[in-house]
């Protein structure tokens, strides 16, 4: 039973396209997150939302944008995509409670070709 | 500035040799660490909080905040420990965590 799961897990398409990655936990968490790693394998945050509202946007650019109907679901729509955006992108969630880490999906690889 | 330093790319050990993985914080408040793993295309799992004190998978951290470090260890090293290994500091208002740059553990038969 899979706590945080995301799809699609591989994503290729090309340059200009839009397209979508879905995020679901079923862990009852309050607040849920993307995290961007490079292809140098470094983890940034980029957005944090709870109980539905953005808390978190951390410099990404505005064709990125989160969607979030419901705690459970935290989803991410990249508008216009660019070769730069190929990365694994994971979604998380926490309870966000003192000693609380977070609980990561196994991650989307995007490839912008 | 919040920061999380981990000065180690890489790290190689032979089976059975200590390892230590560096890590060092930068932060005014109250620091809340993690170690977390992440398994040759898995995802990222949760290792050590320095909240809890525990002990995983025989490794250890302890915070040490005249230093400000959380370094990681094991005594004996084993090939399944092979992996990325991120160091995190939650930044308390915000619930945000962030990431060090990560040390590749390759550990040697």
């Amino acid at each position: 039973d899979t706590a945080v799961s995301q799809t699609p897990k591989y994503l290729v398409t090309q340059m200009g396209n839009d397209k979508s990655i879905k995020c679901e936990q079923n862990l009852g968490h309050d607040t849920m997150y993307w995290y961007k790693q490079d292809s140098k394998k470094f983890l940034k945050i980029m957005f944090s939302y709870n109980n539905k509202e953005l808390i978190i946007n951390e410099t990404v650019p505005n064709r990125f944008s989160p969607k979030s109907p419901d705690k459970a679901h935290l989803n991410l729509h990249i508008n216009s995509l660019e070769l730069g955006d190929s990365a694994v992108y994971f979604c998380a969630s926490s309870q966000g409670t003192r000693g609380a880490g977070y609980t990561f999906g196994s991650g989307t690889r995007l490839t912008v070709v | 500035a919040q920061r999380v330093t981990q000065p180690e790319k890489l790290l190689s050990v032979f089976k059975g040799a200590p390892v230590e993985l560096k890590c060092n914080y930068s932060y005014s408040g109250s620091p809340e660490l993690f170690w977390y793993v992440q398994y040759s295309r898995q995802r990222l799992q949760l290792l050590l909080r320095h909240i809890s004190r525990e002990s995983i998978k025989g490794f250890t951290a302890d915070l040490n905040k005249g230093e400000t470090s959380f370094h990681l260890k094991k005594p004996f090293a084993q090939e399944e420990d092979s992996a990325m290994y991120y160091c995190a500091l939650r930044v308390g208002n915000t619930d945000k965590l962030i990431f060090g740059t990560g040390t590749r553990l390759q550990v040697f038969p």
